[in-house]
């Protein structure tokens, strides 16, 4: 159990350029989140998966993000056109069903200039 | 659905007891706990579920009240490295929903 992993860990990128992070989960865990969080916020619910089936994106989320999660493993979250809005710390957590402890990876900072 | 949580911050001397509030409007199936260090990922405290008993371990303790839709955090005779911002997350009863996080309840702890 090698635990959940992000990279990269950190992104700068300039506004309107696309960018894609990935997330690999701990490997028997089929539920995986999203989540952006800003400096003194808490995390901020993107989108989740159970196994491969994404069941929820959040209202607030653009049509520039995207996420996949082909054949349950691991999962990718894009951004198009991206906003200097759109910096932040971007993190996945995994956990094995709903219910169950969820643990976060160490997350992609994001810095759009 | 996200969770309120209080208060927002809240300082103690080494020693000393805190309790961290998190409630919400909906039915909860579970609540979970979670402590942030700067420039750090969340790290998992403890879990309660719906009909489950009351969790702790050493000096940390929470409560479910589920009429109430409510769960305390009880952090007892503090020590340096409780510092840190608690986050409580929610799972609502109906089907399969989203863990959703409040905004925080920043600890800190002075000697």
């Amino acid at each position: 159990d090698t635990g959940v992993s992000q990279n990269p860990r950190h992104k700068i990128t300039k506004r309107g350029q696309n960018v894609t992070f990935r997330c690999d989960p701990i490997s028997e865990h089929n539920r995986l989140y999203w989540y952006r969080q800003t400096l003194g916020q808490g995390p901020e619910f993107l989108t989740y998966f159970q196994n491969e089936a994404q069941l929820e994106k959040s209202r607030l989320l653009s049509d520039r993000f995207s996420a996949e999660r082909p054949k349950g493993s691991f999962s990718t979250l894009e951004i198009q056109r991206t906003e200097q809005g759109d910096s932040a710390m971007y993190l996945c957590a995994s956990s094995r069903t709903g219910g169950t402890e969820a643990f976060f990876g160490q997350g992609t900072r994001l810095t759009v200039v | 659905q996200q969770p309120v949580q209080s208060p927002q911050a809240v300082i103690l001397r080494e020693g000393e007891d805190a309790v961290i509030n998190c409630s919400s409007s909906k039915a909860l199936y579970s609540v979970h706990w979670y402590r942030q260090k700067h420039g750090e990922a969340p790290v998992f405290l403890m879990i309660l579920l719906k009909g489950g008993e009351q969790k702790g371990h050493e000096k940390i303790s929470a409560s479910f009240n589920e009429k109430k839709q409510q769960s305390s955090l009880y952090l007892t005779a503090s020590q340096l490295s409780y510092s840190g911002t608690y986050f409580c997350g929610t799972e609502i009863v109906t089907g399969n929903t989203p863990l959703v996080f409040g905004k925080g309840t920043r600890l800190s702890v002075i000697a």
